[in-house]
C-alpha cells in the first residue's frame, strides 16, 4: 500500500513569490494534516481535515497561506507571498476512520528553501 | 493548550548501551502518547505508543513508560545499534481532541558503532 505522497521534495523561491505544494493521504484516510517544522524543532499543525473540512486552522497565518483538500482526498497548501521565515519542512500526514487516538502517518515532507 | 517538554536534546551512546528519552506534559485530559522516529530526509514514523490506561508497553527492543500522575513519559531503546540513529520525538494527544498531536523538540540520538 502506498504511503502519503508529497510533492515536491525540494522547493527553492525567492520571497515574496508564491507556492503550493501538494498531498496524497493514504487510501481512505479521512483525516489530513499539514505541519510545518522547523531545524531542530517537532513538527507544528498549520490545518487539520476531516474528510473536506478543515476543523482546526488556529495556527495558519491566514494572511499568506491557504490551504484546500477538495473532495476529501488530496490536498494543496499554498503561500504567497513567500517570507524568509517560511523556509522550513512542511509535512502532510494522515490518519483513518476509528475509536480512540489514531495513528499518524507521514509523508517525506517539503523542504522549502525562501531565499 | 498542551505543552511537551523532551529532553535530552542530542543523546550519544555506544553500540549495544541502553538510551533514554524522556518527555513531560501539562494537560492531565491527555492520554494518548506516541513516539517518532524521524531520519534524514523522511518523515516521521510511528515507532511505538501508550495510552493513559497503560503504564509500560514494550516492543522488541524499544519501550514506553508512563506516569500519569507526574505527567511523564519515557522512550527507552536496549541494545542500540547504528540503525537507531536518528531524531526522535514524543507527543501527546488530548483525550477530548484526539486528532490533535502536540509534539516536543525532538531528541537527536546518536549510536557510535
Amino acid at each position: 500500500e502506498a504511503g502519503v505522497v508529497q510533492s515536491p521534495r525540494y522547493k527553492i523561491i525567492e520571497k515574496k513569490q508564491p507556492v503550493a505544494f501538494w498531498c496524497n493521504p493514504i487510501s481512505g484516510h479521512n483525516t489530513l494534516y499539514w505541519y510545518r517544522q522547523n531545524l531542530g524543532q517537532g513538527p507544528e499543525l498549520l490545518i487539520r481535515y476531516e474528510n473536506e473540512e478543515a476543523v482546526d486552522d488556529s495556527q495558519l497565518p491566514k494572511d499568506r497561506f491557504s490551504a484546500e483538500r477538495l473532495k476529501g482526498v488530496d490536498s494543496t497548501l499554498k503561500i504567497q507571498p513567500a517570507e524568509l521565515g517560511d523556509s522550513a519542512v512542511y509535512l502532510c500526514a494522515s490518519s483513518g476512520p476509528g475509536q480512540g487516538a489514531p495513528e499518524q502517518y507521514f509523508g517525506p515532507g517539503t523542504r522549502l528553501t525562501v531565499t | 493548550g498542551e505543552n511537551v517538554e523532551q529532553h535530552p536534546s542530542t543523546l550519544s551512546v555506544q553500540e549495544g548501551d541502553s538510551a533514554v528519552i524522556k518527555c513531560t506534559y501539562s494537560d492531565s485530559a491527555s492520554n494518548y502518547f506516541p513516539w517518532y522516529k524521524q531520519e534524514l530526509g523522511k518523515g516521521p514514523q510511528l515507532i511505538i505508543d501508550i495510552r493513559s490506561n497503560v503504564g509500560e508497553k514494550k516492543d522488541q527492543r524499544i519501550a514506553v513508560t508512563l506516569n500519569k500522575t507526574a505527567k511523564h513519559f519515557s522512550l527507552h531503546i536496549t541494545e542500540t545499534q547504528p540503525e537507531d540513529s536518528a531524531v526522535y520525538f514524543c507527543a501527546a494527544s488530548i483525550s477530548y481532541n484526539f486528532n490533535k498531536f502536540y509534539f516536543g523538540s525532538g531528541t537527536k540520538l546518536n549510536v557510535k558503532p
